[in-house]
């Protein structure tokens, strides 16, 4: 059981905006910058956010992150079919020294 | 810009061990700080153990202590994470990923080995 906790599937229409979120607590969350990885069907995962709502170069700015207390949102907005993936959210959790992944959230863009 | 290349697929016996390669390009291995994921078929990231250059020192997640040990050479610039004892469950695909700053994101990954443990 993962400590950070997402929903294991969201969906949307092409053009929508969605969002997923990423529930944690005081030692991970709560203390911590949130970052965000998108894996596409067969591929390694690949950065899409880091430090709450940084987004690295060639990342369009569809995608957003927030933080807040103990919990943190990917948004995507003008959903496309090439969203279609699982999204990860992460952190650091102090207590175990170690970087902790959500369970995972598998995007269908219907 | 960093590059990390894995080594191929790999099928071994339970109770074998496997050892898992990633070259680095674009860089010099000591400048990173090498980690390692792996995932389960149709399941999550699980982070397996890295480098901590707060300590300077090799950390492994306690699942997997006193069976993972992580090495690099620098002579080639190629990090190494060997996995004992394996057992079914320990099928799946295994990434390389370089940790930025302290505490910090995962980026890049590598493009993963999947080990498939089975008699």
């Amino acid at each position: 059981q993962s400590v950070l906790t997402q929903p294991p599937s969201a969906s949307g229409t092409p053009g929508q905006r969605v969002t997923i979120s990423c529930s944690g607590s005081s030692s991970n969350i709560g203390s911590n910058t949130v970052n965000w990885y998108q894996q596409l069907p067969g591929t390694a995962p690949k950065l899409l956010i880091y430090s709450n709502n940084q987004r690295p170069s060639g990342v369009p700015d569809r995608f957003s992150g927030s933080k807040s207390g103990t919990s943190a949102s990917l948004a995507i907005s003008g959903l496309q079919s090439e969203d279609e993936a699982d999204y990860y959210c992460a952190a650091w959790d102090d207590s175990l020294n170690a970087p902790e992944f959500g369970g995972g959230t598998k995007l269908t863009v219907l | 810009q960093v590059q990390l290349v894995q080594s191929g697929a790999e099928v071994k016996k339970p109770g074998a061990s496997v050892k898992v390669s990633c070259k680095v390009s674009g860089y010099t291995l000591t400048e990173l700080s090498m980690h390692w994921v792996r995932q389960a078929p149709g399941k999550g990231l699980e982070w397996m153990g890295g480098f901590d250059p707060e300590d300077g020192e090799t950390i492994y997640a306690q699942k997997f202590q006193g069976r993972v040990t992580m090495t690099e050479d620098t002579s080639t610039d190629t990090a190494y994470m060997e996995l004992s004892s394996l057992r079914s469950e320990d099928t799946a695909v295994y990434y390389c990923a370089t940790l930025q700053l302290v505490r910090g994101w995962f980026d890049p990954w590598g493009q993963g080995t999947l080990v498939t443990v089975s008699s």
